[in-house]
């Protein structure tokens, strides 16, 4: 079955500091990827998404490539702030299947000024 | 509306207790999605529907757990008879269309609490 692997956190980093989250996939087809953040006590967001190889989705500062090579979207951000403390969730949605969305385990990220 | 509303926020239940949850999918979003999510952050898909039909329900723990989404009204997850392993955080989703692999919208969530 599809699965979404991330790195275990948390990941404690401090401010300005560069961000990488590393996320792979196993999935039939090409499935589409995404990358959504929970804030402390709130509900899942959107970060950001690519629908097809090479594709790099970027939102606030995050950006992340498909790599169907490799089979990763790896999460990055050049300058982390405080504010970007949340658990990130690597997730996908097969084509062709039912289109719920397979996440990966989260990794907390802590910004410390 | 423009976002996925879920009611309430917070539901307390004493074991054996009915839960009912519901879920207002943004507006114009045929597909709705039902998540548990528990300890250690791991998500289980529960089911899924298309308008009121139910489109997916491989995840469903059928003997406790129920979900419906009738016309003009907003979609519900009930649980008979909670249990304490029932306690987690319930989310909805909706999108748009089905198979070219739309996003899929949460809505704030339900955190359950089964005592």
């Amino acid at each position: 079955g599809d699965s979404v692997t991330q790195m275990e956190g948390p990941v404690t980093l401090s401010e300005e500091a560069f961000l990488t989250i590393n996320c792979t996939y196993t999935a039939t087809g090409y499935p589409s990827l995404f990358w959504y953040v929970q804030y402390p006590g709130e509900g899942l967001q959107l970060l950001l998404k690519a629908t097809k190889a090479d594709d790099k989705g970027s939102n606030k500062g995050f950006e992340a490539t498909y790599r169907k090579e490799t089979t990763s979207f790896h999460l990055e951000k050049g300058s982390v702030q405080v504010s970007d403390s949340a658990v990130y969730f690597c997730a996908l949605i097969r084509i062709g299947g039912y289109q719920k969305v397979t996440f990966g385990t989260g990794t907390k990220l802590q910004v410390i000024p | 509306g423009e976002e996925v509303a879920q009611t309430p926020k917070h539901l307390v239940r004493g074991e054996g207790q009915k839960a009912k949850l519901y879920c207002a999918p943004i507006k114009g979003h045929s597909y709705v999605f039902w998540y548990q999510q528990v300890l250690k952050n791991e998500f289980k898909f529960l089911i899924s529907f298309q308008n009121e039909n139910v489109f997916d329900e491989t995840g469903m723990p059928k003997e406790r757990f129920s979900a419906k989404c009738l016309p003009n009204s907003p979609c519900s997850l009930e649980i008979q008879a909670t249990k304490l392993e029932d306690s987690a955080v319930y989310f909805c989703a909706s999108s748009q269309s089905e198979g070219s692999q739309e996003t899929q919208y949460f809505g704030p969530g339900t955190r359950l609490l089964v005592l």
